[in-house]
């Protein structure tokens, strides 16, 4: 199975500040037919997960702009640019060009 | 308005089995795959499998083969997990979650199973 391996496990912030969370994989995850799925989602306390991005770097209808990825291959990275309030919960990576889908260990976002 | 509306939290007892729903309303339930994920208390996501229901074919995590099995019922747009021979390791929220302009782009808001006796 694909291992997503993401750093850091707990990241503290202040408001306004950016942040970026790694997402490292044992594979890469560009599929034959060219695509690249690897999506985002956050989880907010007491919540279902939400998707935020998509195939590396797809905003989600909805999202805010702060939220951006990028990557290719092995190695991935979701940036959001002047952390708010409502963005604290569980980030996971998740990938879907290998069975079986598997899912980062995930990055808890801490507000200050 | 896409939604994915869970039955509710579940108390059974160890050995027995348990079928949860997901009704889906707002989109062609049978076009797009339904993929079910588990979450144990205060762990990740796991996924389990998906099922796309206009050609009633289903995909497992074999981790999962032979503990839970995925089915859709076309007439109701619902899709259902049952889960067998529970014990304690299976008790979880379980999601719910369609793949339809993106993958997991709706998700349905869990059901807790616990196994306890």
């Amino acid at each position: 199975d694909v291992v997503l391996t993401q750093t850091p496990p707990t990241l503290s912030a202040t408001i306004g500040q950016s942040v970026s969370i790694s997402c490292r994989s044992s594979q890469s995850l560009l599929d034959s037919d060219g695509d690249t799925y690897l999506n985002w989602l956050l989880q907010r306390p007491g919540q279902s997960p939400q998707l935020l991005i998509y195939s590396v770097s797809n905003l989600e209808s909805g999202v805010p702009n702060r939220f951006s990825g990028s990557g290719s291959e092995t190695d991935f990275t979701l940036k959001i640019s002047g952390v708010e309030a409502e963005d604290l919960g569980v980030y996971y990576c998740m990938q879907a060009t290998h069975a079986p889908l598997t899912f980062g260990s995930g990055t808890k976002l801490e507000i200050k | 308005e896409v939604k994915l509306q869970q039955s509710g939290d579940e108390l059974v007892r160890p050995g027995a089995s348990v079928k949860i729903s997901c009704k889906a309303s707002g989109y062609t339930f049978t076009s797009y795959s339904m993929h079910w994920v588990k979450q144990r208390p205060g762990q990740g996501l796991e996924w389990i499998g998906a099922i796309i229901p206009i050609i009633d074919t289903t995909e497992y995590n074999q981790k999962f083969k032979g503990k839970a099995t995925l089915t859709a019922d076309k007439s109701s747009n619902t899709a259902n997990m049952e889960l067998s021979r529970l014990t304690s390791e299976d008790s979880a929220v379980y999601y719910c979650a369609s793949g339809i302009a993106a993958l997991f782009d709706y998700w349905g808001q869990g059901v807790m199973v616990t196994v306890s006796s």
